[in-house]
């Protein structure tokens, strides 16, 4: 099985101030089809999560530009450029590659 | 507007099935693979499985941990997917979602919650 690893485990943001999110996978995500698939969720608290990026750093309609993401092949990393206070909850990482999907777990971010 | 819901879920004892139900509007159910996924209490998000859609055959996966016990199915003409849990474990314990697609889907349900207790 592919093996999420993210860091941190919390972080704690100024309203404004910049935070980033890292995922490393035990396997290279990149398929031979070209394509990354390396995924960005947010689950607020008491809510199903919402994807916020997809194939590592593509948006997805409707969300926040805040939100960016990069990486290649095992690396990767979610950035919000200017954290504000909806933003608060648990960021997971996932991989589509290989079966079983696995997401990473959890980065949760918390508004100072 | 997609909408998923999911429905089924309770307290329920060790050993004993339930059948979750995933109930869709919004999309042609029948060009979709649906997904099935859940999170134990406090804990983080885990893949549990999923059906292809009829052009592909209908064929499905399933997590290690619940191969054997969990089954996935469909009703295209209802628009409902099932997820058919057999010989539930206090550990299959926490909240159901269903999902259109496999991998990148960003449309969920709201989520049901499954409690086994002996």
């Amino acid at each position: 099985d592919i093996v999420m690893t993210q860091t941190p485990l919390s972080l704690s943001v100024t309203p404004g101030q910049p935070a980033s999110i890292s995922c490393k996978s035990s396997q290279s995500l990149l398929h031979s089809d070209g394509k990354t698939y390396l995924y960005w969720y947010l689950q607020k608290p008491g809510q199903s999560p919402h994807l916020l990026i997809y194939e590592v750093s593509r948006q997805v309609s409707g969300v926040s530009e805040r939100f960016s993401g990069s990486g290649s092949g095992t690396d990767f990393a979610l950035h919000i450029s200017r954290v504000e206070p909806e933003d608060v909850g648990i960021y997971y990482c996932m991989q589509g590659k290989h079966l079983p999907l696995t997401f990473g777990g959890g980065t949760k971010v918390e508004i100072k | 507007e997609v909408q998923l819901a999911e429905s089924g879920g309770g307290l329920i004892e060790t050993g004993r099935s339930l059948r979750l139900s995933c109930t869709t509007s919004g999309f042609t159910f029948s060009d979709y693979a649906m997904s099935w996924f859940r999170q134990a209490p406090g804990r983080g998000l885990e893949w549990v499985g999923f059906t292809r859609s009829r052009a592909y055959n209908e064929t499905t996966e399933y997590a290690a941990s619940v191969k054997g016990r969990f089954f996935i199915s469909r009703d295209d003409s209802k628009s409902i997917a099932f997820l058919q849990m057999n010989s539930l474990k206090r550990e299959d314990t926490g909240v159901y979602f269903c999902t259109r697609g496999i991998t990148g889907t960003r449309y969920w349900g709201q989520g049901t919650q499954v409690i086994v207790s002996s």
